[in-house]
């Protein structure tokens, strides 16, 4: 079975600071592993995706995330945090016929 | 290229009436899913469909709830009967023909926000 763990239902950084959103899956086979963005009032926005190529994997503002494997983990990266960062993430594994998402991470900047 | 659009954003019904949500895929996309989202959780998944077909709606609720993609028109889910704890947000998501099912990027339309009085 899979499934996804969000540990930290609320993360706040500071204005510049590191964002560092963590997400654990687990899969009986390799899987496919997915972030996105939900602002308020609006719906999912893909960040990126992990497709089994390579493992560091770069998405839309300047968001990063690396697969591991032996940790069996996906965790979002951001090297400088800005307001507009302000939002909802939800990392997702899918394998087979289901999307499985997280229960989400709200990120909070403070300027 | 709009995306995913879905109507009404805000459905308000009061118990044992009828929600209709509608979604229309982005241009090209043919296949269409449904998640509901309830307040404090993660989206979870209910039902995946190709045009005439469902696919996979083993998130969906047993009763009450239905859901169809018709060969002409938008996606359909209905809810009968409505319940204070159907109140949630509905998300349709589509993605294009061709690639690899339930693991290529999915397009998220805006939401329905229902609340049932």
């Amino acid at each position: 079975a899979q499934s996804v763990t969000q540990l930290g239902s609320h993360v706040s950084v500071s204005e510049g600071a590191l964002v560092l959103l963590r997400c654990n899956y687990s899969s009986s086979v390799p899987p496919y592993l997915f972030w996105y963005v939900q602002y308020p009032n609006q719906g999912l926005q893909l960040l990126l995706k992990y497709t089994s190529a390579a493992t560091l994997v770069k998405g839309i503002n300047g968001f990063e995330a690396e697969f591991k494997k032996s940790e069996t983990s996906f965790h979002l990266t951001k090297p400088s945090a800005h307001m507009s960062d302000a939002a909802e993430y939800f990392c997702a594994v899918t394998l087979g016929n289901q999307f499985y998402f997280g229960t989400g991470t709200s990120l909070t900047v403070i300027p | 290229n709009a995306g995913v659009m879905q109507n009404p954003r805000h459905l308000v019904r009061r118990r044992g009436q009828e929600a209709r949500l509608r979604c229309s895929p982005m241009k090209g996309h043919s296949h269409v899913y449904w998640y509901r989202q309830l307040p404090e959780e993660g989206l979870k998944f209910m039902v995946y469909l190709q045009k005439e077909n469902i696919i996979d709606e083993s998130g969906m609720p047993k009763e009450r709830f239905s859901a169809e993609f018709p060969k002409e028109g938008p996606s359909i889910l209905r809810i009968q009967q409505v319940v204070r704890g159907d109140s949630a947000a509905y998300f349709c998501a589509s993605s294009p023909p061709g690639g690899l099912e339930y693991t290529d990027t999915q397009y998220f339309g805006p939401g329905t926000r229902l609340t049932v009085l």
